[in-house]
Order: structure tokens, then sequence, then C-alpha cells
């Protein structure tokens, strides 16, 4: 089976554009969560979407945005990008409930956004 | 706020050595989840070792075990007999029992397997 998938695998923007992030959950997970990873830290939560809804979302401006699709794939958006938007940006799925929780999140390999 | 803290950025170890990694962490839930991740340089992050904080038992995965203290909110890893393979950066995360699935990673310890 195949895991987590997220394209592109590296991106090159310049600030002030726009930039969407892809990722395909393993088959059967309902649950999408974006996390970004700045070089030398550990991710930071960014969005967690659950049947096609928003379920959280961590402390980043509105430039960010999200949305899960019917098939419970997900695409991240960031807006106005910024040289501290660098980072790799993380996609993990999951098996869960309605009651949420913390299941296993499986992690795609990322993808690598440049910002210059 | 959550926070999670790994205070070794950097550990080297000779191989089938046995090495312990430290996490302490804050939180004000008495249920909730303790993670080891391993990210090797190829980047994806792979689950090591998950602990449910309702469990006293610590967790074990063959040669990887932890060390929980609830009381302490200490959760340190222990690789045993360990090889070349290892070599990767290693994560400690705190999720929440239920509801978003929000992670909350420390800033990860260099873990090196010299041969």
């Amino acid at each position: 089976d195949a895991g987590v998938t997220q394209s592109p695998t590296h991106l090159i923007k310049t600030r002030g554009q726009h930039v969407t992030l892809r990722c395909s959950p393993i088959s059967g997970h309902k649950s999408v969560s974006w996390y970004q990873q700045v070089l030398g830290q550990g991710p930071q939560f960014i969005f967690q979407y659950y049947e096609k809804e928003e379920r959280g979302r961590g402390n980043f401006p509105d430039r960010f945005s999200a949305r899960q699709f019917p098939n419970y794939s997900s695409e991240l958006n960031v807006n106005a990008l910024l040289l501290g938007d660098s980072a790799l940006y993380l996609c993990a799925s999951s098996f869960t409930g309605q009651r949420g929780g913390n299941n296993e999140q499986f992690f795609g390999p990322g993808t690598r956004l440049t910002v210059l | 706020a959550q926070t999670v803290t790994q205070s070794q950025p950097e550990m080297s170890v000779q191989e089938a050595e046995t090495v312990t990694l430290s996490c302490t962490y804050d939180t004000s839930e008495n249920n909730y989840y303790l993670f080891w991740y391993k990210q090797p340089p190829s980047r994806q992050m792979i689950l090591v070792i998950r602990q449910e904080a309702y469990k006293q038992q610590n967790a074990t995965e063959n040669r990887f075990s932890v060390n929980f203290q609830k009381a302490a909110k200490s959760f340190s890893l222990k690789i045993s007999d360990s090889q070349l393979g290892d070599t990767a950066m290693y994560f400690c995360a705190l999720g929440p029992f239920q509801g978003a699935q929000k992670l909350v990673f420390g800033q990860g310890t260099r873990l090196t397997i010299n041969p």
C-alpha cells in the first residue's frame, strides 16, 4: 500500500507569491494534518481536517488556509509569502474516529518550500 | 500552553551501545499521549513508540523502551543494542487524548551511531 504522498517535493517562490501544497493520505484514512518544520526545529501544527471539516488550527496567520476534498486528499495554501515561511511542510494522515484523539499519524516525505 | 523540551541537541554513541534520550513536557491535562518519532536523513517521520498517560506500564517496542514518569512529566527513550540505522533526529511529542490531533513536538535530538 502507498504511504502518504505529497507534491511537489521542492518549491521555490518569491516573497508575496502564493503557494499550494498537496497531500494524499493513506487509503482509508479520513484525517489529514499539516505541520511546518523550520530547519533545526521540531514540527509545528498548522491544521487538522477530518471528514472535510477543520478540526483544529494552530497559531498561524490567516495567510495559511487548507481544505480537504471528498477523496480525503488535502491542500495547504499560503498567501503573501514571507521569507520566514521557508520550511519543510509535512502532511500526516491517520485513521481516526469521531472521538478523535491520537491514533498513530503517518507522515509524508514533506514539501521543501524556499521563499526568496 | 503545552510544551515539550528536549535538552540534548546532539548525542553520539558506538554501535551496540545503549543510549537514552531525555524529554520533559508540561500539560494541564490528566489524559494524553506521548510519542517518540524518528526522522532519518531522508526526512520521512516514523513513529517509534507511543505511551498512553493513563497506563502506568512503560511501553516497549523491540529494542526501544520508554521510562514514563507522569508526576515528574518526564518521558525518556532508551535504545538498546544501537544500530547504524538508528542514526536520525528523534522528536518527543505530546498529543491530546481526544479532539484535534495536534501534536506538540520538542526541538529534537540528533543521534549518531558510530561504527
